[in-house]
């Protein structure tokens, strides 16, 4: 069966500072990979999508960035952050083998709080 | 420009009631629709999807019903239970070669509360 997984669960960073989430997945192969973030008391919004190694999107204009190093592997970083990074960040996968049936799976998430 | 609404920000249900949270849409291009749950702290579950060839998918207590035509989807819980009780979201995908192929789009979420 296939899993997801993210680390660090939760993170405290001063303003000004680097960021790197990690996220993989097992049990499949060629995986679309997605970031996410909910901020607080607002929806879930995608941040970047990824259907390959080294080919992302970005979705909205940010201070953030994300890397596909390797095909199971997804890594969402940021140089300097600011306080308006803050939130609940969601690594997620979806087999884009089933089409228009694209159910998109989550890990558990990482919680960022920027002081 | 939220193309995924869930007007109510909460619901609050008797445990053994049914519970049923809507969601708008504004893209045509939207063919799949899916309801998944949250718990505070935790990633989103998948509950339950249906595609828009179909007006209703049931599975166990949770049934998603669609109306195209009024670009209206429904979750309906029965019964409810207080394990229920989360923030449940509402998500929708567009078909090949739209621009949100691939993707969901998310409503805000409503918060259930079911009590005992």
């Amino acid at each position: 069966s296939q899993t997801i997984h993210q680390w660090p669960a939760t993170l405290v960073q001063p303003v000004g500072s680097p960021l790197s989430l990690e996220c993989t997945v097992e049990g499949t192969s060629n995986p679309n990979l997605y970031w996410y973030r909910q901020a607080a008391g607002r929806g879930l919004q995608l941040l970047f999508y990824s259907v390959g190694i080294g080919q992302i999107s970005s979705e909205v204009p940010q201070n953030l960035s994300a890397s596909r190093p390797q095909d199971r592997q997804f890594i969402l970083s940021s140089k300097k952050l600011l306080l308006s990074d803050s939130g609940f960040y969601l690594c997620a996968w979806s087999d884009p083998a089933r089409g228009s049936g694209n159910t998109i799976y989550f890990g558990e998430g990482s919680w960022l709080t920027v002081v | 420009d939220q193309q995924v609404k869930q007007n109510s920000p909460s619901l609050s249900v008797q445990e053994g009631r049914i519970s049923i949270l809507n969601c708008d849409y504004t893209n045509s291009m939207f063919d799949y629709f899916l309801w998944y749950k949250k718990y505070p702290a935790e990633g989103p579950t998948f509950l339950i999807s249906i595609s828009s060839i179909k007006d209703k998918n049931e599975d166990g207590r949770f049934t998603v019903f669609l109306n195209k035509s009024a670009k209206h989807l429904s979750l309906h819980i029965v019964p409810s239970q207080p394990g229920d009780s989360a923030v449940y979201f509402c998500a929708a995908s567009g078909s090949p070669g739209g621009t949100s192929y691939g993707k969901l789009t998310f409503g805000q979420g409503t918060i259930l509360t079911v009590h005992p």
